[in-house]
């Protein structure tokens, strides 16, 4: 298993272009989750999806769009791209919890965005 | 609503130190509670994680945590720091009922820097 991808790896856009973050999983696994990093701030949700056709908001949705068409991808999209939306972003799954819930949730390595 | 704090955003110990990376929750029901490490420009890694039963956790690379109730406290600790423990610790809670979407929320984490 490759678990879960992120691409690309680094990117730099310029303030007002858009661009679509790829994740993937191949663990079959139904939640999914976004998470941007900011130096000494922890990561903090932005949006995460509980099936195929499902998505939610998280704590910081602004600027952000989302879609889930297939269990395997969650595609994160920006418009509009403003300097405040320089960080890293991880995308994450887990399995829903079957039994004994466990919750935990594994990571991509992350793709390091810069608007200038 | 959770949060966790992690006291102190910069550890350094010698090598062959006891580590202790302190971490503090609230949440108003069971929290599920997890220690992920990042090393430089990847993703997170769970370290360990507490959900029911025996209090005191081990994980990978000889870490260990205790979950102590009447402290809200989930501290990380080995006994004999490495070089290779260098890295970043972040500390996250989960609420242990069914509030949907599952997310984790993370402390601001801890960066751990272990000298020769």
């Amino acid at each position: 298993n490759a678990g879960v991808t992120q691409t690309p790896k680094f990117r730099i856009l310029k303030i007002g272009q858009s661009m679509t973050l790829q994740c993937t999983q191949d663990m079959n696994h139904n939640y999914m989750y976004w998470y941007r990093q900011d130096p000494g701030m922890g990561l903090k949700l932005i949006y995460y999806s509980v099936g195929a056709g499902i998505t939610d908001k998280g704590e910081v949705p602004n600027g952000y769009n989302v879609s889930r068409s297939t269990t395997e991808d969650f595609p994160l999209r920006l418009e509009l791209a403003a300097p405040s939306q320089t960080s890293v972003y991880f995308c994450a799954s887990r399995h829903r919890d079957r039994g004994p819930p466990r919750y935990e949730q594994y990571f991509g390595p992350g793709t390091r965005l810069t608007v200038t | 609503a959770q949060s966790v704090t992690q006291l102190g955003s910069h550890v350094s110990v010698s090598e062959g130190a006891l580590v202790l990376l302190r971490c503090n929750y609230s949440s108003s029901v069971p929290p599920y509670l997890f220690w992920y490490v990042q090393y430089p420009n990847q993703g997170l890694q769970l370290l360990l994680k507490y959900t029911t039963g025996a209090t005191l956790v081990k994980g990978i690379n000889g870490f260990e945590a205790e979950f102590k109730k009447s402290e809200t406290s989930f501290h990380l600790t080995k006994p004999s720091a490495h070089m290779s423990d260098a890295a970043e610790y972040f500390c996250a809670v989960s609420q242990g009922v069914d509030t949907g979407r599952r997310a984790l929320t993370f402390g601001s984490g801890t960066r751990l820097q272990v000298q020769p």
